[in-house]
């Protein structure tokens, strides 16, 4: 069984248009994350849900709203999606103890392509 | 400068090789370390968790030195499957912080 798994893998869409992207984990896990990983293979954090509550939320343009509906689910919606948007995006879900994030655990992830 | 910094890659190798990457951070307070392994295309997988001076699996072994904010990763006996990203990954209060990743490709 997949322990974290994302839908779609592949999204082509044209500049404006608003898209979803899914994730959902079932190894019981408490906090689930959005990465961004960009042409360049940088990976890098962009929210993270600890019990549907979000706690880290860096620098990521507003066009971008996560939502969980509960622990097992972190969902990624992006409004007027732009060129730059184009990359991959990756959830991961951990066990957070004591603000100790132990091994995260990553979804396949959705390569987006923004036209 | 960027808080988990890699060598730079790509490292090119034949099978049986030893090979050595190292990782420096620049806060002293990250808590734990992890090296992940990227294949092309693919999702970063964990390889090892390194939580105190070290950690050994088979050929692969991590180790910390907390005083230098240095790891490092030994993998020997280097098999064609190694081919692959290996990303240093810091932890800082819940977050992961990953270094650019260094490219290793094992030849026959």
């Amino acid at each position: 069984d997949t322990a974290v798994s994302q839908t779609p893998k592949y999204l082509v869409t044209q500049m404006g248009n608003d898209k979803s992207i899914k994730c959902e984990q079932n190894l019981g896990h408490d906090t689930m994350y959005w990465y961004k990983q960009d042409s360049k293979k940088f990976l890098k954090i962009m929210f993270s849900y600890n019990n549907k509550e979000l706690i880290i939320n860096e620098t990521v343009p507003n066009r971008f709203s996560p939502k969980s509906p509960d622990k097992a689910h972190l969902n990624l919606h992006i409004n007027s999606l732009e060129l730059g948007d184009s990359a991959v995006y990756f959830c991961a879900s951990s066990q957070v103890v004591a603000a100790v994030s132990y091994e995260q655990y990553f979804g396949p992830g959705t390569r987006l392509t923004v036209t | 400068r960027k808080e988990v910094e890699q060598d730079p890659g790509p490292f090119n190798v034949p099978e049986g090789a030893t090979v050595a990457f190292n990782c420096t951070y620049s806060n002293s307070a990250s808590q734990s370390f992890f090296w992940y392994r990227q294949d092309c295309r693919k999702e970063p997988k964990l390889l090892m968790s390194v939580y105190s001076s070290g950690n050994e699996d088979g050929r692969f072994t991590a180790q910390l030195n907390r005083a230098s904010q240095y790891i490092s990763l030994l993998i020997r006996d280097s098999k064609l499957s190694d081919s692959a990203t290996y990303l240093c990954v810091g932890n800082q209060g819940g977050k992961l912080i990953f270094g650019q990743g260094t490219e290793l490709s094992v030849k026959p």
